[in-house]
């Protein structure tokens, strides 16, 4: 079985530009999570969708938003950039809400310049 | 707010040594705990999931035990080998509002262990 995939795998933009990832979760999985990893904050909790809905929101500015398609597939868009969203972005998928593992795909290394 | 960390932020031992990694949480209020583990510029793996009414799991060499009370959790890595070598991540997923769950990683112990 796929693992979860994200594309693209490195990115490069500038300030201001807008940006968006992409996350396939693993076939038949249903919740898809959004993380931002740098080096000085560590992982933090983007949000959760689950069947199209967002359950869960972490404590991001409005710049940053998602979607959850019908298939499961999700994206995660990032308006205005700032030199400081340069991160690790991260999607996990799992099979059910809340209660299952979370497998993680390799990420989106985004660069702000 | 919910803070989880992880002591010692990182950690060397010779081939085949026991040892073990410890993750503490200030809420106990907490849904399940996740371990996971990160290699150099990847993404996570997922190593165990502990529901918080179950005490400990297994798989293979790794043992995860969980005290919720005193918020506290372990990851026991057994006869230890340098394909081993990553950082150790654990999550505690919690109610973070109504309806709403969240899921906050500690910082993470990079672990290295010397053949």
């Amino acid at each position: 079985k796929a693992g979860v995939t994200q594309t693209p795998r490195y990115l490069i933009k500038t300030r201001g530009q807008q940006v968006t990832l992409s996350c396939s979760p693993i076939s038949g999985h249903r919740s898809v999570s959004w993380y931002q990893q740098t080096p000085g904050q560590g992982l933090q909790f983007l949000f959760e969708y689950f069947s199209e809905t967002q359950r869960n929101k972490g404590n991001f500015p409005g710049r940053f938003s998602g979607r959850q398609f019908s298939n499961s597939r999700s994206e995660m868009n990032v308006s205005t950039l700032e030199l400081g969203d340069s991160a690790l972005y991260l999607c996990a998928s799992s099979l059910l809400y809340i209660t299952d593992t979370q497998y993680f795909g390799p990420g989106t290394r985004l660069t702000v310049l | 707010k919910q803070e989880v960390t992880q002591i010692p932020a990182a950690l060397s031992v010779p081939e085949g040594e026991n040892l073990v990694l410890n993750c503490s949480f200030t809420d106990s209020a907490i849904y399940n705990l996740q371990w996971f583990r990160q290699d150099p510029g990847k993404g996570l793996t997922s190593l165990l999931l502990i529901q918080s009414s179950q005490r400990e799991q297994t798989s293979g060499r790794l043992n995860a035990s969980l005290d919720k009370s005193s918020g506290r959790s372990t990851l026991y890595i057994a006869a230890s080998q340098p394909g081993d070598s990553a950082t150790y991540l654990c999550a505690v997923r919690q109610v973070h509002g109504a309806g709403s769950y969240q899921l906050t990683f500690g910082k993470g112990t990079k672990l290295s262990v010397i053949p």
